[in-house]
């Protein structure tokens, strides 16, 4: 069964500090993996997408990396803001191009 | 450029009752998406339509109809409310409707079904 497992479930780190959040996925066959920032009482807004061929991909502060061999990618965060206090969500696409497998998020909260 | 707008943010249904969550997008996007997310899950697709006057079932379709008269607007439609239909309702849309293409969500509509 395709699945997507973000850990941890939540987070709570002082401002200022760097963070990483994890996400495990089974889907096969896969093509892409994007991560979506959603804050409290909005949509979700993408953060990056990598390709099956690529390792990691910046957007500011954001990083993530992909390992499709072991099937797992990481978002970590830089300098982290009270801004950065959200829900980041792990989508997984197969390789068909429309199958999207969301993953339950991780609830990040920074602290001053 | 609004984006993807939702309409209403909240409402309170009785069990039996009927609404429509309306979506509308000014990107002129072909695909157009609609989702639900529950507390301790991840978002699960309702319906989607890959352009004007088409609808297609996604994940969790029983309990919901669709329509697609305009291709800017995306209609979702409960014909009688049930408590488990109790969530957060969130349209998308996108230019294409492969998986890479990036789906614009809305600001989504909080349901509550009594």
């Amino acid at each position: 069964k395709n699945q997507v497992e973000q850990s941890p479930q939540s987070l709570i780190i002082l401002e200022g500090k760097n963070c990483t959040l994890q996400c495990n996925y089974t889907v096969s066959p896969f093509s892409n993996l994007r991560w979506y920032k959603q804050d409290t009482g909005r949509g979700p807004v993408s953060l990056t997408i990598m390709t099956f061929s690529e390792n990691t991909k910046s957007n500011g502060r954001y990083t993530a990396t992909l390992d499709a061999d072991t099937k797992q990618s990481s978002l970590h965060i830089t300098a982290s803001q009270l801004s950065d206090s959200a829900s980041y969500i792990c989508v997984v696409i197969g390789q068909a191009g429309t199958a999207l497998i969301f993953g339950k998020g991780t609830t990040l909260s920074v602290s001053s | 450029n609004a984006g993807v707008t939702q309409t209403p943010k909240f409402r309170v249904l009785k069990t039996g009752q009927s609404m429509t969550l309306l979506c509308a997008q000014d990107m002129n996007h072909e695909y157009m998406y609609w989702y639900r997310q529950d507390p301790g899950m991840g978002l699960r697709l309702i319906h989607y339509s890959v352009g004007e006057g088409t609808t297609a079932k996604g994940e969790v379709p029983d309990g919901y109809n669709v329509s697609r008269l305009k291709k800017q607007n995306f209609l979702l439609g409960l014909e009688s409310a049930a408590p488990s239909q109790t969530s957060v309702y969130f349209c998308a849309s996108s230019y294409s409707g492969q998986g890479w293409d990036t789906q614009y969500f809305g600001p989504g509509t909080r349901l509550t079904v009594l």
